[in-house]
C-alpha cells in the first residue's frame, strides 16, 4: 500500500492564480480531510468528506473547494490564491465506524505552498 | 466546541532526561484521545491513543493516560533520545453525528533532545 499520497510536494503561485492539490489513498477509507498547518496554529481543518459525493466544511473553508467523486481521491482547489494561503497542506484519511472515532488518521507527506 | 490545550514549546532536554508534555481538553461526549508526532519535513504519524477513561496508550517508550476527571492526556517518556526530537500534537476525535467525526488538534510542542 502506498498509503496517502499528495502532489505536488512544493508549489509557488502568484496572487490570483488557481490550482489543485491532489490527494489519493489506497486503503479504502471512507473519511478524508484536508488540513493546513501554520506556525503556532497547529493543524486546522479545511474540508472533509465521509464518502464519495459527500463533503462538508471544516474550520477554515473560505477560498477552498473540494469534491469527492471516488473513494480514493479528494482534491483541494484554490480558487484565487492569496498570500494568506501560504501554508503546508496535509491530506488525511481514516475508516469511519463506531468505537467513538478511534480509528487512526493516516497523513500524507504534505504540500508546501507559497503564494507571492 | 471542542478544544485541546497543550504546553507551549519549545522544550529542550538532555538525552536520557524525563519528558512530560501536558495536554488538557474540552469536549462534549466521550472523545478518543491521540498523540501524533511529526518529524522534520514529514507528515503526522500516530504515536499512541486511548479511547476511554483510565485507558493508557503506549508506544516506543511513550505513555499517556486518559484522565476524565482532570480532562487530561499528558505524554510522558522516562528517558528521551536524540531521535525523539520532533513536534508532538495532542488531539481528540469526537463523533459529531450523521457519520461525521471531528478531529481537533493542539498547537503542537516542539521537542529538541541534545546529546
Amino acid at each position: 500500500n502506498a498509503g496517502v499520497t499528495q502532489t505536488p510536494k512544493f508549489q509557488v503561485l502568484k496572487t490570483g492564480q488557481s490550482m489543485t492539490l491532489q490527494c489519493a489513498q489506497d486503503m479504502n477509507h471512507e473519511y478524508m480531510s484536508w488540513y493546513r498547518q501554520d506556525p503556532g496554529m497547529g493543524l486546522r481543518l479545511i474540508h472533509y468528506s465521509v464518502g464519495a459525493g459527500i463533503t462538508d466544511q471544516g474550520e477554515v473553508p473560505n477560498g477552498y473547494n473540494v469534491s469527492r467523486s471516488t473513494t480514493e481521491d479528494f482534491p483541494l482547489r484554490l480558487l484565487s490564491a492569496a498570500p494568506s494561503q501560504t501554508s503546508v497542506y496535509f491530506c488525511a484519511s481514516s475508516h469511519l465506524g463506531g468505537d467513538r472515532g478511534a480509528y487512526e488518521q493516516y497523513f500524507g507527506p504534505g504540500t508546501r505552498l507559497t503564494v507571492t | 466546541g471542542n478544544s485541546v490545550t497543550q504546553m507551549e514549546g519549545p522544550v529542550t532536554l538532555s538525552e536520557e532526561a524525563f519528558l512530560t508534555i501536558n495536554c488538557t481538553y474540552t469536549a462534549t461526549g466521550y472523545p478518543s484521545l491521540f498523540w501524533y508526532v511529526q518529524y522534520p519535513g514529514e507528515g503526522l504519524q500516530l504515536l499512541l491513543k486511548a479511547t476511554k477513561a483510565d485507558d493508557k496508550g503506549s508506544n516506543k517508550g511513550f505513555e499517556a493516560t486518559y484522565r476524565k476527571e482532570t480532562t487530561s492526556f499528558h505524554l510522558e517518556k522516562g528517558s528521551v533520545q536524540v531521535s525523539d526530537s520532533a513536534v508532538y500534537f495532542c488531539a481528540l476525535r469526537s463523533y459529531s453525528g450523521a457519520g461525521s467525526y471531528q478531529l481537533t488538534f493542539g498547537k503542537g510542542t516542539k521537542l529538541s533532545v541534545i546529546p
